[in-house]
């Protein structure tokens, strides 16, 4: 079955900087990918997905990008704020599947 | 759009007796609604995926008889989590399918058995 790696664990910037997630995959037939935002003791939050037709999204501060070859896919902040801290979970399925999540990205942004 | 509500958000109960977790789709129809488990600091962890009119499947090694799973209509599916134990307090998140895969969370609910 799928099997979804995401690193670095844990991630701490400056205010202002750029902070990358990176995620593998291990199903070549997955065909969506969606980033979730985690804040404490609430449910996760789709913050942007992106589908294998497409290489890359964008939506304000936050990309996706997607390299079917090498099966993996990457979430960019840029200009990151105290408010951007969270947990950060990339997931993969195919087709109208489950989601297989990764391990998640503890985001610390320091003012 | 695309909100899901899940009550309660926090529960507390006694051990042996069962709780009843909501799952609703404000402002649309979800045929399938998920059911994660997520215990602190890891991620989230599939325990069944629950399709309008018809019985959940179950992840392997999800007791069905222990989280049964009710989805009698479009926008709401219900978990009950039968003859609760201490190992069962966790953090519970339901989630609501929309087209073409995409999900949305509710904001979980936290179980407490004590």
């Amino acid at each position: 079955g799928e099997n979804v790696e995401q690193h670095p664990s844990t991630l701490s910037v400056q205010e202002g900087d750029s902070a990358v997630i990176k995620c593998t995959y291990s199903d070549s037939a997955s065909n969506y990918f969606p980033w979730y935002k985690q804040e404490l003791g609430k449910g996760p939050q789709l913050i942007i997905d992106i589908r294998s037709n497409v290489g890359e999204k964008k939506d304000q501060r936050i990309a996706v990008t997607l390299n079917k070859t090498a099966k993996h896919f990457s979430l960019h902040i840029t200009e990151t704020q105290p408010e951007d801290s969270a947990v950060y979970f990339c997931a993969a399925s195919i087709g109208t599947d489950k989601l297989i999540f990764g391990t998640g990205t503890r985001l610390q942004v320091f003012p | 759009g695309a909100v899901v509500s899940q009550h309660p958000s926090w529960v507390i109960c006694k051990s042996g007796t069962s709780v009843k977790i909501e799952c609703r789709s404000l402002d649309f129809q979800a045929t399938t609604m998920f059911w994660y488990r997520q215990f602190p600091k890891q991620s989230l962890m599939l325990m069944a995926t629950s399709n309008e009119g018809s019985k959940a499947t179950y992840e392997q090694g999800v007791e069905k008889d222990k989280f049964l799973i009710n989805h009698a209509s479009l926008t709401l599916s219900t978990l009950t989590v039968t003859s609760a134990h201490p190992e069962d307090s966790s953090f519970y998140i339901c989630s609501a399918g929309r087209q073409k895969n995409i999900q949305y969370f509710g904001a979980g609910t936290r179980l407490s058995v004590l």
